[in-house]
């Protein structure tokens, strides 16, 4: 069954630098979405992505942040610098054009020091 | 602003009981809702949907009420296993980018 992969499981960064996260959605999904969820808390929107262009973004994906499909099959998450507010798990999803279902990739947890 | 809530954050129950877990919405015009289990160190996963023109929806073992009403809607899980056990989101579905607005999760513990 296809699913939705990412790396790295686990990314440890120093406050300031910048995190690029990865993500592979399902080959034939053509929406995608990072969400993300601080540790005890509810998962939050971040930004949807179709045809190569941001379609909705939250408040919390301000100007540190941006979103890229670089290739046929990747989509990436860009923090230029890192706060460390920013740790959170980080969880791509995608969807199939017609669908309603988001399936979810298991996350990257961030953790900035 | 617009909301997505659960009332409560855990539920401890035995084995073979039936679970409900609560949740409650503000925003009225509010169309499509989902129910999301996410296992420890997993993501989200699909359980099953409601729209606004159904109040009751069934699949394998799971029920989904929703009450427009009072703006709360529900998941019942029936004969509860231990496979179960994990933090249930209610999520609500917004066009036109289909973007999820999350509750805040209940976690659910079934007890042998």
């Amino acid at each position: 069954e296809p699913e939705v992969t990412q790396t790295p499981s686990h990314q440890v960064t120093q406050m300031g630098q910048e995190v690029i996260l990865r993500c592979v959605p399902i080959s034939n999904h053509l929406y995608f979405y990072w969400y993300r969820q601080i540790l005890g808390q509810k998962v939050e929107f971040l930004v949807s992505f179709y045809n190569n262009e941001i379609s909705e973004k939250s408040e919390i994906f301000d100007d540190q942040f941006s979103v890229e499909r670089p290739d046929g099959s990747n989509f990436t998450l860009k923090i230029r610098s890192t706060k460390l507010e920013d740790s959170a798990m980080y969880f791509c999803a995608s969807m199939v054009a017609g669908g309603d279902e988001q399936f979810f990739g298991p996350g990257t947890r961030l953790t900035v020091l | 602003g617009e909301s997505v809530g659960l009332h409560l954050p855990t539920l401890s129950v035995q084995e073979g009981d039936n679970s409900i877990i609560n949740c409650a919405y503000s925003n009225s015009a509010s169309d499509y809702f989902i129910w999301y289990k996410q296992e420890s160190g997993k993501g989200p996963q699909f359980i099953i949907d409601i729209r606004s023109n159904m109040d009751k929806r069934q699949g394998q073992r799971v029920t989904v009420l929703l009450n427009k009403t009072v703006k709360h809607l529900s998941l019942q899980i029936a004969a509860t296993q231990p496979g179960d056990s994990a933090v249930y989101f209610c999520a609500e579905n917004k066009p036109p980018t289909n973007k999820l607005i999350f509750g805040t999760g209940t976690l659910l513990a079934v007890q042998p």
